[in-house]
């Protein structure tokens, strides 16, 4: 196993265009957690799954994200109408139960 | 909102002196990790201490957890330039998510 792969690792796009972020988690792992980081702060919560189950999404999160995770196998993270603030670093990260978490590279998102 | 607050903040030292990182949480938690992130890059995980340990070591990296205090430690002997980085710890709570304070920025000057 390679670790959590995350693609793809840049995406540029224009303010209110829909894009779709894709992680795969380490495979024995039934956790798996989507942060989002802005320059010099530390990853802020978004949602995180057990197995196929979203277990819980932050409240600072708009109906414009929504992520999924079928088969408690990958996960996609989508953003619809995207706006300039939602430019950040978007990390994934995969850990059984409440144990260490891997992350992935993360896919830095630039809204122009 | 985030759980751990680090202290401090940024932090700048001598190769070869030791740095020391707090960080202090405010439930009660499962386990307590630490962290570091090198610029542009993932985390990486460098050590977990459980609620029920109060020191735990691992190389030049040492941690301690007081859960009174709802505070940890991290400290890095002997530094090396390649210890620039930012550190974050990150709890968990319960049986609930993993959750992270703001980070410390290490810069180790050679």
């Amino acid at each position: 196993d390679t670790g959590v792969s995350q693609n793809p690792r840049h995406k540029i796009t224009k303010r209110g265009q829909n894009v779709t972020f894709r992680c795969d988690p380490i495979s024995e792992h039934n956790r798996l957690y989507w942060y989002r980081q802005t320059l010099g702060q530390g990853p802020e919560f978004l949602t995180y799954f057990q197995n196929e189950a979203q277990l819980e999404k932050s409240r600072l999160l708009s109906d414009r994200f929504s992520a999924e995770r079928p088969k408690g196998s990958f996960s996609t993270l989508e953003i619809q109408r995207t706006e300039q603030g939602d430019s950040a670093m978007y990390l994934c990260a995969s850990s059984f139960d409440q144990g260490i978490a891997f992350f992935g590279q993360g896919t830095r998102l630039t809204v122009v | 909102s985030q759980q751990g607050e680090e202290d401090p903040q940024a932090l700048s030292i001598q190769e070869g002196e030791n740095a020391t990182m707090n960080c202090s949480y405010k439930t009660s938690i499962n386990n307590l990790q630490w962290y570091r992130q090198n610029s542009g890059r993932g985390l990486v995980h460098l050590i977990l201490i459980r609620s029920n340990e109060r020191e735990k070591h691992s190389g030049r990296l040492r941690v301690t957890l007081d859960t009174s205090k709802k505070s940890s430690s991290l400290l890095i002997t002997a530094s090396r330039a390649a210890d620039t980085a930012s550190y974050f710890c990150a709890t968990v709570q319960g049986a609930q998510k993993l959750v992270f304070g703001q980070g410390t920025r290490l810069t180790i000057n050679p």
